[in-house]
C-alpha cells in the first residue's frame, strides 16, 4: 500500500522568507512523487515531479523539492515566498510498478500555506 | 491550448436523483482519471480510463457510480440514487499516455451538492 503524509495542516510565513511544506511517503519500492497547488475554487495545478535522476527537482513559480530516499521525504521549498503563493498544496505519490493498478495518484490531505505581507 | 474542462461547474440535486458529470480532456490525451475531493481532504481516486476502456475502477465506492468514455475522449461520470454523502467536488484529469511518469492535468471540477 502507498500513502502520503503532510504533517502540517497550515504553514505561515512572512513574505520574502523561505518556505518549506513537508511531505513524507510510504510505498513499496521507489515512487514517483508530485506536488500540486490548488487556489480557491480552482482545480489542481501541477508544480513539479520527481521521476529519476537528480534529487533536487525545480518546478513552476520558483518552487523546488528534494527527494530524500533515506528519510522518505519530498519537501517543497521556495527561497523567497510571495503573498500570491498563499494556497493549498498537495503532495502525491504514484506506484512505480508495472501492474495494471497504481496509475492513480495517492494524495496527502493538503497543507494550507499563508504568506503574510 | 485548452485545458481539461468539466461541466457543469456546480450541480445541486435532491437525494435519490440521478446525475451526470462531464469531462472533456486535453486534446490528444489518451488517459483520463476521475477523482473525488471532500472538504478538507485530498483528492481520492475513482476510476482510470486508457482509451475507451476502464483500466482501473477500484476507487468507485459502490455500484451507484459508473463512468463511460465511449469514443476515447469525453467521459461522463454517472451517479444513481444520489446520497448526501456523495456531496463533493468531482475532479477530472488527463495525461498524454498510459506512462506512469506522465503528468496528470486537472480540470476545475464539478461541485456536487446533494440535498
Amino acid at each position: 500500500a502507498q500513502s502520503v503524509a503532510q504533517p502540517e495542516d497550515q504553514v505561515n510565513v512572512a513574505e520574502g522568507n523561505p518556505l518549506t511544506v513537508k511531505c513524507t511517503y510510504s510505498v513499496s519500492g521507489n515512487p514517483y512523487l508530485f506536488w500540486y497547488v490548488q487556489y480557491p475554487n480552482r482545480g489542481l495545478q501541477f508544480l513539479l515531479k520527481y521521476i529519476t535522476g537528480d534529487n533536487l527537482v525545480k518546478g513552476s513559480y520558483g518552487f523546488e523539492a528534494e527527494f530524500n530516499k533515506s528519510q522518505t521525504s519530498f519537501h517543497l521549498k521556495k527561497p523567497s515566498a510571495l503573498v500570491s503563493d498563499s494556497a493549498l498544496y498537495f503532495c502525491a505519490v504514484r506506484d512505480r510498478g508495472d501492474s495494471n493498478s497504481g496509475y492513480a495518484l495517492n494524495f496527502g490531505k493538503g497543507t494550507s500555506l499563508l504568506v503574510t505581507p | 491550448g485548452a485545458g481539461v474542462s468539466q461541466t457543469p461547474s456546480n450541480k445541486v440535486t435532491e437525494k435519490g436523483k440521478y446525475v451526470e458529470l462531464r469531462c472533456d480532456p486535453i486534446s490528444g490525451h489518451t488517459a483520463l482519471y476521475w477523482y473525488r475531493q471532500s472538504l478538507g481532504q485530498g483528492p481520492e481516486f475513482l476510476i482510470y480510463f486508457q482509451g475507451t476502456g476502464a483500466a482501473d475502477d477500484s476507487g468507485l465506492p459502490n455500484d451507484r457510480f459508473f463512468a463511460v468514455r465511449p469514443e476515447g475522449s469525453v467521459s461522463t461520470l454517472k451517479i444513481q440514487r444520489t446520497e448526501r454523502g456523495d456531496s463533493a467536488v468531482y475532479l477530472c484529469a488527463s495525461s498524454l499516455s498510459h506512462l506512469k511518469t506522465d503528468t496528470q492535468y486537472f480540470g476545475p471540477g464539478t461541485r456536487l451538492t446533494v440535498l
